[in-house]
Formats: C-alpha cells, sequence, structure tokens
C-alpha cells in the first residue's frame, strides 16, 4: 500500500461519455501528479499541482480537465476523449523542496475509450 | 542476465541467478536517480534511489550503480525470484521536480 488510491481501478467510455478519476493520497505531501502510461512508451507527465496550484501542464488537450480541490485530492476530468486516449492513468504525490524526492504512485485507472 | 535498456524491453533469468537492468541517461547535469518497479496491475514502486555524488548504493538484494563517465545505471538484483518480475523503470531528475523515467525494461523470471 504506498497511500495513494486511485478510483475506478477500470474504466471504459464511450467517446461522448463524461467521467472523472479520482486520486487521494494519505501521506501529507504537497504535490500531486497525473500520469499517462500507454505500452512501450515512457510514463508521460499530464499535470503537476504543488499546494493547490497548477504548476505544470505538459501540452495536455483540453479534453482533460484536472481539478485539485485541496493537497490530498486530485481530480481529472474527462470527456469527448478519443480512442488515443487509452491507457493507464497514474496519479502520484510527493513532498516538494525535500532533498532526493521521490514520487509515490497510486495502482493507477485503466481506460479503454471506444 | 544483463540487458540494455531501452534497447533490450525484455530479460529474462532464472531463478536464482543474478540480474543486471541498465539504463543510459541523457543529461550529465542529472544528479539524483531512482529505479521503479511495477508489477502487473499495480502503479511503479520504488526501489532505490542514488545521488550523482556516490557510485553505488546497496539495498536489501539490490545494488544500483552510477557511472557518471557515460552516463550509465545499472540496478541488480541478487538471487533474483519469481516475484521479482516486473518491469523496472530508471528515472533522473534534473535539478527540477520533475522526474523523467525511460521506457522500461519487462524482467521475466523462470524456475
Amino acid at each position: 500500500e504506498t497511500g495513494v488510491t486511485q478510483t475506478p481501478r477500470h474504466l471504459v467510455m464511450g467517446m461522448t461519455n463524461k467521467k472523472s478519476l479520482k486520486c487521494e493520497q494519505h501521506l501529507g505531501h504537497n504535490a500531486m501528479y497525473w500520469y499517462k502510461q500507454s505500452a512501450k512508451k515512457p510514463l508521460e507527465l499530464m499535470f503537476v499541482y504543488n499546494f493547490k496550484e497548477q504548476t505544470e501542464n505538459n501540452s495536455v488537450p483540453s479534453r482533460f480537465s484536472p481539478e485539485c480541490p485541496n493537497s490530498s485530492h486530485l481530480f481529472l476530468h474527462l470527456h469527448t476523449l478519443q480512442p488515443e486516449d487509452s491507457a493507464l492513468y497514474l496519479c502520484a504525490s510527493s513532498q516538494p523542496g525535500q532533498t532526493n524526492e521521490k514520487l509515490f504512485f497510486g495502482s493507477g485507472t485503466q481506460l479503454s475509450v471506444l | 542476465g544483463e540487458s540494455v535498456g531501452l534497447h533490450l524491453p525484455t530479460l529474462s533469468v532464472q531463478e536464482g541467478d543474478n540480474s543486471i537492468i541498465n539504463c543510459a541517461y541523457s543529461n550529465s547535469a542529472s544528479d539524483y536517480f531512482i529505479w521503479y518497479k511495477q508489477e502487473s496491475g499495480k502503479g511503479p514502486q520504488f526501489i532505490i534511489d542514488i545521488r550523482s555524488n556516490m557510485d553505488k548504493r546497496q539495498g536489501q538484494r539490490v545494488t544500483v550503480l552510477l557511472n557518471k563517465t557515460v552516463k550509465h545505471l545499472s540496478l541488480q538484483i541478487a538471487a533474483t525470484q519469481p516475484g521479482d518480475s516486473a518491469v523496472y523503470f530508471c528515472a533522473e531528475n534534473k535539478g527540477t521536480d520533475k522526474l523523467i523515467f525511460g521506457t522500461g525494461t519487462r524482467l521475466q523470471v523462470f524456475p
């Protein structure tokens, strides 16, 4: 158990659906991240939040909309996705400002877009 | 068994043998490196890390070696077990709060 919980574990949605991914961390960290993991590709950083403020948007299409209401919760709102958006979406947290800052990952949401 | 990281995405080793997973990094300014293990159905989990002022660090059954001259990182797993089967990622920190991940190497352990 890493202290980072993601729900749902699996999600199948049509291209016209709207859904949300949820992430919660119990580690007292102040930074949270969304990563996309596709087959045979490195982990792709999507968004970074530090102390609830978005500090990184890695050229992510607007059909992905993050929300960070507090330092413990992170959402990824999805709408009008494309089949190529099918991937494992990983949430992570860290404590910024520490020497040797490490990321702690959740188990991910496996998303399939039909 | 030995792998060359991105150029050989799968490493197969016999149970009980030592495994060596390699990773080449690109930026000589990187000063912090991490190895993660990702089992099927799970997110990446931290294994071991090393700073650039060191060339070797040991954990429980794992050792990370850093060769800054050739920008090379390796993970050695002693007495590989079936539970070590996973994808292993190296990651480098280029002095910011963003880790850059490699593609990963799949380790398969056979009896």
